[in-house]
């Protein structure tokens, strides 16, 4: 199967700093990305849909200033969480879809620990 | 939001057993998924059942889906400790591409 990997695994940082988490698609091309919150023993929740080319769209409640996300390529997408608070530490994890092979099939990416001290 | 609801939220069984876990949805899909996740990992995909169809297998699985009562059933039969995980439906609503995402069941496998 298509395998979507994410970057890093872990990071821990200070309040106020900036996270970049960077998800690529390894063998195929994604027109389409999606970035995803998860809290411990929780159910994923939606944060925004990414197009290459284009502005991510965000779901009801999830400040586009805070999580910045960038498509600039069929392959990579990238979420940057700007001036990092405990409240954001959270496992993110993103998907990306196979347009080509023209399934509605996503594939995630192995996640990201942020824990903000 | 989240529009899948699962039960039950957490399931204890023997190895050998039968698991069975159910997903409620309350939109028009155009498929429905299910996927598995072990502790702090990623999600991996399991089956992909869509709108007009009733019943799929792959291995030890077995999906079913009713429209009509807006739910699906995972099936894992002849259990074992490996299945251990948190698993979670997701559908693809009609007009949308987006997943949404049910609140999972962890599922606990004992030797």
């Amino acid at each position: 199967g298509a395998v979507v990997s994410q970057h890093p695994s872990r990071v821990i940082c200070k309040s106020g700093t900036s996270v970049k988490i960077e998800c690529r698609s390894l063998d195929f091309q994604a027109t389409t990305m999606f970035w995803y919150r998860q809290f411990p023993k929780k159910s994923l929740m939606l944060m925004a849909t990414s197009n290459e080319g284009s502005k991510a769209t965000y779901e009801q409640g999830v400040e586009k200033d805070k999580f910045l996300i960038n498509h600039a390529s069929l392959t990579l997408s990238t979420l940057t969480v700007t001036s990092a608070h405990p409240e954001d530490s959270s496992f993110y994890i993103c998907s990306a879809r196979d347009w080509l092979a023209g399934t509605f099939e996503q594939f995630f990416g192995p996640g990201t620990r942020l824990t903000v001290l | 939001s989240q529009q899948g609801e699962e039960d039950p939220q957490a399931l204890s069984i023997q190895e050998g057993e039968n698991a069975t876990m159910n997903c409620s949805y309350k939109t028009s899909i155009n498929n429905l998924q299910w996927y598995r996740q072990n502790s702090g990992r990623g999600l991996v995909h399991l089956i992909l059942i869509r709108s007009n169809e009733r019943e799929k297998h792959s291995g030890r699985l077995r999906v079913t889906l009713d429209t009509s009562k807006k739910s699906s059933s995972l099936l894992i039969t002849a259990s074992r400790a490996a299945d251990t995980a948190s698993y979670f439906c997701a559908t693809l609503i009609q007009g949308a591409q987006k997943l949404v995402f049910g609140q999972g069941t962890r599922l606990t496998i004992n030797p």
